[in-house]
């Protein structure tokens, strides 16, 4: 079935520090690939996007590839700040599996100051 | 107002108890789901609706049930609550195409003691 699989946390980096997270996926069809956000005390939010191989997705800095060679959906940001520190979801939503997304365990990231 | 507002946003009952997690929303949205998130786990459905006449169970919906009382209205009931159900419950909608991604209520944390 359909699985996604996230590096596990959490990831501790300085302020200003290059962010990647990893994000691998399996699925029966032609999935779209999500990463979201969860700040402490909230509900999870959408922070990006892609729906098909080659898109790459981007929001507040954020970036990730839908690379369909390598069922990867990666989470870069070139510089993160205090306030990035959250737990970060990936998920895939697959026509050929159905109506459900599945997401990842998530990864939660502090940035020191 | 949120556009997902779910209610209670936290509660605390006794084992035996049952308890109602209610969810409204405000986004127009046909479909609505419940997921619990336990720490590692990342999200698991309980239930999802895609109208009001269908209601189908997720991958762990035992101990579970839900009602749609409207298009805007989506309950879930523990009807005897146990320890392990203890968790945060988000509440969430989309439209179809699901590649949009969802919209997430801000979560009920039940402890059950």
């Amino acid at each position: 079935g359909d699985s996604v699989t996230q590096m596990e946390g959490p990831v501790t980096l300085s302020e200003e520090a290059f962010l990647t997270i990893n994000c691998t996926y399996t699925a029966t069809g032609y999935p779209s690939l999500f990463w979201y956000v969860q700040y402490p005390g909230e509900g999870l939010q959408l922070l990006l996007k892609a729906t098909k191989a080659d898109d790459k997705g981007s929001n507040k800095g954020f970036e990730a590839t839908y690379r369909k060679e390598t069922t990867s959906f990666h989470l870069e940001k070139g510089s993160v700040q205090v306030s990035d520190s959250a737990v970060y979801f990936c998920a895939l939503s697959d026509p050929g599996g159905g109506f459900k997304t599945i997401f990842g365990a998530g990864t939660r990231l502090f940035v020191k100051a | 107002d949120a556009d997902v507002t779910q209610t209670p946003r936290n509660r605390i009952t006794k084992t035996g108890k049952r308890i109602m997690l209610e969810c409204s929303q405000t986004k127009g949205h046909d479909r609505m789901y419940w997921y619990r998130q336990d720490p590692g786990l990342g999200l698991r459905l309980i239930y999802y609706s895609f109208d009001v006449k269908d209601i189908n169970k997720g991958e762990i919906s035992d101990g579970y049930s839900v009602s749609r009382q409207a298009q805007a209205k989506f309950s879930l009931s523990l009807e005897s609550a146990i320890p392990n159900q203890t968790a945060l419950y988000f509440c969430a909608t989309s439209d179809p195409p699901t590649d949009y991604g969802y919209t997430f209520g801000s979560g009920t944390r039940l402890t059950v003691v």
